[in-house]
């Protein structure tokens, strides 16, 4: 167990909807990064914030959106949902987002099915 | 697109047989992460080894790194049908903060 934890476990959704996953981060933690993985392949990076403010985006639309609270907890909001937005979605803290100096720990994820 | 590659896609052993897997990558590194998910589940944090590092144990786990090659490897001894997962590299670039991921190696460890 990592510390980090991500509700709800699974979730389905309609085409078009929108949906609020969240993710509470390891105790000393301030940094939290999302990831997309679809099923049969890696991670993917969507985002990463750090003390409150988006720190590093990767190839998502912009109706992928977050936040971070001030007690670095943090939430991943996808509108209009497609069908290819179908994945597990992977939150990670880490003590620092310097350059993967430090490992991160990453939560059992949110099974997104949209259909 | 996707940083590293794993190689092989799948690999099924023995119980008490080494298992071994490699890693590609692109562009240049800071640090080399290797991660293991059982089932679809979160990443479970295994090993890191630096840019400036060859070799690093940890346990039954033996990983090497080559810059020149942009290539990592990962032995696991003496494997145990609990080592049955996905096993994944991850990069974390010179210039950004996030890990890239390769599509993973499957591990089948027969009892």
């Amino acid at each position: 167990e990592t510390g980090v934890t991500q509700s709800p476990t699974h979730l389905i959704k309609t085409r078009g909807q929108q949906v609020t996953l969240r993710c509470s981060s390891q105790s000393g933690h301030n940094t939290v990064s999302w990831y997309q993985q679809a099923l049969g392949q890696g991670p993917q990076f969507i985002f990463q914030y750090y003390r409150e403010e988006e720190n590093g985006r990767g190839n998502f639309p912009p109706r992928f959106s977050g936040l971070q609270f001030p007690n670095y907890s943090s939430e991943l909001n996808v509108n209009a949902l497609e069908l290819d937005d179908s994945a597990l979605y992977l939150c990670a803290s880490s003590f620092s987002p310097d350059r993967g100096r430090y490992e991160q720990y990453f939560g059992p994820g949110t099974r997104l099915t949209v259909t | 697109s996707q940083q590293g590659e794993e190689d092989p896609q799948a690999l099924s052993i023995q119980e008490g047989e080494n298992a071994t897997m490699n890693c590609s990558y692109k562009t240049s590194i800071n640090n080399l992460q290797w991660y293991r998910q059982n089932s679809g589940r979160g990443l479970v944090h295994l090993i890191l080894i630096r840019s400036n590092e060859r070799e690093k144990h940890s346990g039954r786990l033996r990983v090497t790194l080559d810059t020149s090659k942009k290539s990592s490897s990962l032995l696991i001894t003496a494997s145990r049908a609990a080592d049955t997962a996905s096993y994944f590299c991850a990069t974390d670039g010179v210039y950004d903060y996030k890990l890239s991921f390769g599509a993973g190696t499957t591990v089948t460890v027969r009892a």
